[in-house]
């Protein structure tokens, strides 16, 4: 089992949906989660992160967190052409490293 | 401006050659990382820093090394050892205990 699992997708949304992107993760000491977007060919950029359970909204986004299933969601509402790229799952347990997920594919078609 | 610069964004490898990639910070971040990304399969970490002098083994450090002479600056090396390099390289940074990293703008390494 992996220790951060995404489905790969890619997930295809009409612009102005909602986008649901979720995330698993096998360490139950995990203490804190992290959503990275990635343009093709560029590197990785921070744009939510989530330490307690329940939800964080950052305007139109929005993280989901769940330790006792495990489990971490963004979602984006008003989904556009621009939010287009892959979208990484990363996780932190004892000690400052991430572990990354293989990241889901978005497509907002316009 | 503060950042992460990686240097080159494009590095050719002859076979049995050993590389070095550049990745400079100015955040005053006291930890670095090194990531290698595949096509389909997210980062993975190769070394990391987390403090000056220091330094520890990822999950997939066979075939490089690294130094930490300074605070603001983590080369790699990818030595002949390394049989499939070619690969995008990421290199970040974070201070101590924070919540998130910062990511320079890569180096894509091929081999010719």
């Amino acid at each position: 089992q992996k220790e951060v699992e995404q489905n790969s997708g890619p997930l295809s949304v009409p612009e102005g949906a909602i986008a649901s992107l979720n995330c698993t993760y096998s360490d139950r000491g995990s203490q804190s989660f992290f959503w990275y977007r990635q343009y093709s060919g560029k590197s990785p950029e921070l744009i939510m992160f989530i330490y307690s359970n329940g939800d964080k909204e950052d305007g139109r986004f929005t993280a989901q967190l769940n330790k006792a299933s495990q489990y971490v969601s963004l979602l984006i509402r008003d989904s556009q052409p621009s939010d287009s790229a892959t979208y990484l799952c990363a996780v932190k347990g004892n000690g400052n490293k991430l572990v990354f997920g293989a990241g889901t594919i978005l497509r907002v078609k316009s | 401006d503060g950042g992460i610069t990686q240097s080159p964004k494009y590095l050719f490898r002859k076979e049995g050659q050993n590389v070095t990639l550049s990745c400079e910070q100015n955040l005053n971040h006291d930890a670095m990382y090194w990531y290698r990304q595949d096509p389909g399969q997210g980062l993975r970490l190769i070394y990391y820093s987390q403090i000056v002098n220091d330094f520890q083994k990822g999950d997939i450090a066979e075939g490089y090394s690294v130094s930490r002479e300074k605070k603001e600056s983590f080369p790699l090396t990818v030595t002949s050892a390394q049989k499939n390099p070619t690969a995008f390289y990421l290199c970040a940074s974070s201070p101590r205990d924070s919540y998130g990293y910062t990511f320079g703008s890569g180096t894509r390494l091929t081999v010719v």
